[in-house]
């Protein structure tokens, strides 16, 4: 089954440290999402890709957060420098537009726990 | 801009009982798609259903079923004879259409618990 792989599932780190999550889309879709779950804020959309040019990313902190798509195969997630509000649980999605509809497809997640 | 709103936190179902879970959202959109996913404690998200704005028709799959209303802006989802399995967070999604921003956007969930 093709699925959207996220590395790393899980992430301890310590404040002020630099956090990268890594996420490979479906092959031949070519929109990404990345999402941030907490318990307070629910699903919070950070960023947005479409065909590897960013649309959206009015919801992530631009001093500390950074997404890009260096090629079709691989978007990243960059904390820099992380903090303990950032513990989350991390989301990639994919998806791409078919005759049948538009359908998400969403990682497995990284959890993130930042001390 | 769009927003979705699930305003039922929390509900319980008896096994083998119906539940509706209820999702309003607002756009100015007239094109768009409806989703339904299933977050269990693993926090996997799990596509349950999918609606385009365009069709009338209701969309089921299985035990899933959604009540799509369009000019009141509501899309629940009715889950008939339920099981152990379909405790978890459901979220109702709304998403653009691609030609226009295509952004996802999600409610704050619904958490179901289903006893047995």
């Amino acid at each position: 089954d093709a699925r959207v792989t996220q590395t790393p599932r899980h992430k301890v780190t310590e404040m002020g440290q630099e956090v990268t999550m890594r996420c490979q889309p479906i092959l031949g879709h070519n929109t990404v999402f990345w999402y941030r779950q907490t318990m307070m804020q629910g699903l919070e959309l950070l960023a947005y890709f479409r065909n590897r040019a960013p649309l959206d990313d009015s919801g992530m902190p631009k001093d500390r957060f950074s997404a890009e798509m260096p090629d079709a195969t691989l978007a990243t997630l960059k904390i820099q420098p992380s903090e303990p509000r950032d513990s989350a649980v991390y989301f990639c999605a994919s998806g791409r537009r078919t005759a049948t509809g538009n359908t998400i497809y969403f990682g497995e997640g990284s959890w993130l726990t930042v001390v | 801009a769009q927003t979705v709103t699930q305003s039922q936190p929390e509900m319980s179902v008896q096994e083998a009982e119906t539940v509706t879970l209820s999702c309003t959202y607002d756009t100015s959109e007239s094109d768009y798609y409806l989703f339904w996913y299933k977050q269990p404690p693993s926090r996997q998200m799990i596509l349950v259903i999918r609606q385009e704005a365009y069709k009338q028709q209701n969309a089921t799959e299985n035990r899933f079923s959604v009540n799509f209303q369009k000019a009141a802006k509501s899309f629940s989802l009715k889950i008939s004879d339920s099981q152990l399995g379909d405790a978890a967070m459901y979220f109702c999604a709304y998403r653009s259409p691609p030609y226009n921003t295509g952004k996802l956007i999600f409610g704050q969930g619904t958490t179901l618990q289903v006893k047995p």
